[in-house]
């Protein structure tokens, strides 16, 4: 069966600081990747989605960027850390084609000081 | 883009009766409708979800109902127990991307 695994669980970091987020799925090959923000007690919104290594598509402009190294690596970073950047961070994958279920981990939560 | 509103923000229940969310969503190209539900501290999981071309589905005490005429669909969870308090979300896909609802904090009291 696929398991999508997401670490660190929580982390805490300065403001202006660097992030590596990683996030890897088992089990499964060529999936559709995503990383997703959820601020508290709101829904989720969609950051990046790769549908493939080196492919990366960006939804929102911001502070962060997301890479690809391996088929099922997907790694969210940031140079600088702002205190917008507060939240916590979901991984998923689905599937292909398209409308595959999206199964999420269990995400970072990440504070900025 | 699409655009997802999910009512009510949060529901309390007697244990035993049931629980309904409602879902409205904006584009007609939508055809995919998941539904999640969260436990604190963890990742939204998969419940439930129904494609376009069908009008209602159900897995035990879940079931989802769709309405494309009118563009929105709902959860309802029967005879609920403690365990299904959760925070639940509705999420509607076109041109291949999800957008979520809000969420709904769902509490189930004895």
């Amino acid at each position: 069966s696929q398991t999508i695994h997401q670490w660190p669980a929580t982390l805490v970091q300065p403001v202006g600081s660097p992030l590596s987020l990683e996030c890897t799925v088992e089990g499964t090959s060529n999936p559709n990747l995503y990383w997703y923000r959820q601020a508290a007690g709101r829904g989720l919104q969609l950051l990046f989605y790769s549908v493939g290594i080196g492919q990366i598509s960006s939804e929102v402009p911001q502070n962060l960027s997301a890479s690809r190294p391996q088929d099922r690596q997907f790694i969210l970073s940031s140079k600088k850390l702002l205190l917008s950047d507060s939240g916590f961070y979901l991984c998923a994958w689905s599937g292909s084609p398209i409308h595959q279920p999206q199964h999420f981990g269990d995400g970072t939560r990440l504070s900025i000081l | 883009g699409e655009n997802v509103e999910q009512h009510p923000s949060t529901l309390s229940v007697q244990e035993g009766d049931s629980a309904v969310i409602k879902c409205t969503y904006s584009d007609s190209a939508s055809n995919y409708f998941p539904w999640y539900k969260q436990e604190l501290g963890k990742g939204p999981q998969l419940i439930i979800d129904i494609r376009s071309n069908v009008g209602e589905k159900k897995d035990q005490r879940i079931a989802v109902t769709l309405n494309k005429t009118a563009k929105h669909f709902s959860l309802h969870i029967t005879e609920t127990q403690p365990e299904d308090s959760a925070v639940y979300f509705c999420a509607a896909m076109a041109w291949g991307k999800l957008q979520f609802g809000a969420g709904t904090q769902v509490v189930v009291t004895p």
